[in-house]
């Protein structure tokens, strides 16, 4: 069974500039979450959809994070601009409905804002 | 407020010893409490995952325990090896909102030979 599937591995960009990150989750899985991790930390959930719709999205940065999921498949999270602070990893994650289910993660998007 | 503490933060052990991870949560009630691997470099990896009813789960060299009446968890790794050394992240999901789940920060695990 493939995984979730996310590109690019690692980016490195200039603050105020734009990125973005692209997942594919596990087949049949209907929940996708995008987490931020910052090094020593555990991850933080900026947004999750049940689908194609967003069933959380309540700790990510508005002003300058976006995150879309058309077709129930495939999302992509952006950045624009990016500041220093969001030098982080980016997990892509699924499930297959929700938290009462195992998650399973991708191996993540290192971002480093210089 | 749901919280999920992890200690301790780091640990170091030599090759072949047993330890100990600890977490400590505050979310009541939950509908499961899971423990994740997530080597250097790697998205988490889950090792167990455990209903409010139940007190053991093994996997392999990993167990972890659940005491629900002291909302602590511990995961207790045997005769540890050098593929080990990764962090160990507890994550419980409230029984509200299944999918509000809260992560710890993470034991950072270090095997030496």
């Amino acid at each position: 069974e493939a995984g979730v599937a996310q590109s690019p591995r690692y980016k490195i960009i200039e603050k105020r500039q734009s990125v973005a990150f692209w997942c594919n989750p596990i087949s049949g899985h209907a929940t996708l979450y995008w987490y931020q991790q910052i090094l020593g930390q555990g991850p933080k959930l900026l947004i999750q959809f049940q689908n194609n719709g967003v069933v959380d999205d309540s700790q990510l940065p508005k002003d300058r994070f976006s995150a879309e999921r058309l077709k129930g498949v495939d999302s992509t999270l952006k950045i624009q601009p990016a500041k220093l602070e969001d030098s982080a990893v980016y997990l892509c994650a699924s499930s297959f409905e929700g938290g009462g289910n195992t998650i399973y993660f991708g191996e993540g998007s290192w971002l480093t804002v210089v | 407020k749901n919280q999920v503490e992890q200690s301790p933060q780091s640990l170091i052990i030599l090759e072949g010893k047993n330890c100990t991870l600890q977490c400590n949560y505050t979310v009541s009630p939950f509908s499961n409490l899971r423990w994740y691997k997530q080597d250097t470099g790697r998205g988490p990896v889950s090792l167990t995952i455990m209903t409010f009813s139940e007190n053991t789960k093994s996997n392999g060299r990993y167990t972890a325990t659940l005491d629900a009446d002291t909302k602590q968890s511990s995961l207790h790794i045997t005769a540890s090896q050098l593929s080990d050394s990764a962090s160990y992240i507890c994550v419980v999901s409230p029984y509200s909102s299944a999918s509000k789940i809260i992560f710890g920060s993470g034991t950072r695990l270090s095997i030496r030979p």
